[in-house]
């Protein structure tokens, strides 16, 4: 079956241009994740999102970073006026929550961003 | 942000070996572990997982070991393998929130 799909999977942008990054999640999961990893190192947590619940931004570095999640299935990160630093590879994961219980997480292959 | 440091430890096993990576998670509340594989220029895939009313759960090769009391995770590796070779992630959840990764480790395998 299809996992999840990120597009596109490489993007090169001038400082101060927006960028929308996209996350098609697997079908059924309510969970969606957004992670940030630069080279080497681990993963940034970024936002959340899980069902209809209210999603959870602690982790967006700056209000530069927003994101959305339409229907309860695609969802798009937004990174505005981005700055060299915003270089990184962005990893979207998505999961099963069902009855009170998480299940793993199945992580798309990322956008490669590069800020020049 | 959540950030997970900047140098990754390094576990260097030869070929054969048994690997013992390590993982010291923060909320003892949490309920939900898991342990990821990422292979440069890919995105972490999933390895094996286990509940906290759990102590040890064994995969292919591979056996998760989780201890409550001290808040300790282990991903135990038989007779490891070139392809082995990547950084492990443990993560954690609590009660259906997001799951919290930790520092990863580089595992390196030499023959």
């Amino acid at each position: 079956g299809a996992g999840v799909s990120q597009s596109p999977s490489n993007k090169v942008t001038e400082k101060g241009k927006d960028v929308e990054l996209r996350c098609d999640p697997i079908s059924g999961h309510t969970a969606l994740y957004w992670y940030r990893q630069s080279l080497g190192q681990g993963l940034e947590f970024l936002i959340y999102f899980q069902g209809n619940s209210a999603p959870d931004k602690s982790g967006l570095p700056s209000d530069r970073f927003s994101a959305e999640r339409t229907g309860g299935s695609v969802s798009t990160l937004t990174i505005q006026r981005t700055q060299q630093e915003d270089s990184a590879v962005y990893l979207c994961a998505s999961s099963l929550v069902s009855g009170g219980a998480i299940y793993e997480q199945f992580f798309g292959p990322g956008t490669r961003l590069t800020v020049l | 942000g959540e950030s997970v440091g900047l140098h990754l430890p390094t576990l260097s096993v030869q070929e054969g070996d048994n690997s013992i990576i390590n993982c010291a998670y923060s909320n003892s509340a949490s309920d939900y572990f898991i342990w990821y594989k990422q292979e440069s220029g890919k995105g972490p895939q999933f390895i094996i997982d286990i509940r906290s009313n759990m102590d040890k759960r064994q995969g292919q090769r591979v056996t998760v070991l989780l201890n409550k009391t001290v808040k300790h995770l282990s991903l135990q590796i038989a007779a490891t393998q070139p392809g082995d070779s990547a950084v492990y992630f443990c993560a954690e959840s609590y009660n259906t929130d997001k799951l919290i990764f930790g520092t990863g480790t580089r595992l390196q395998v030499f023959p």
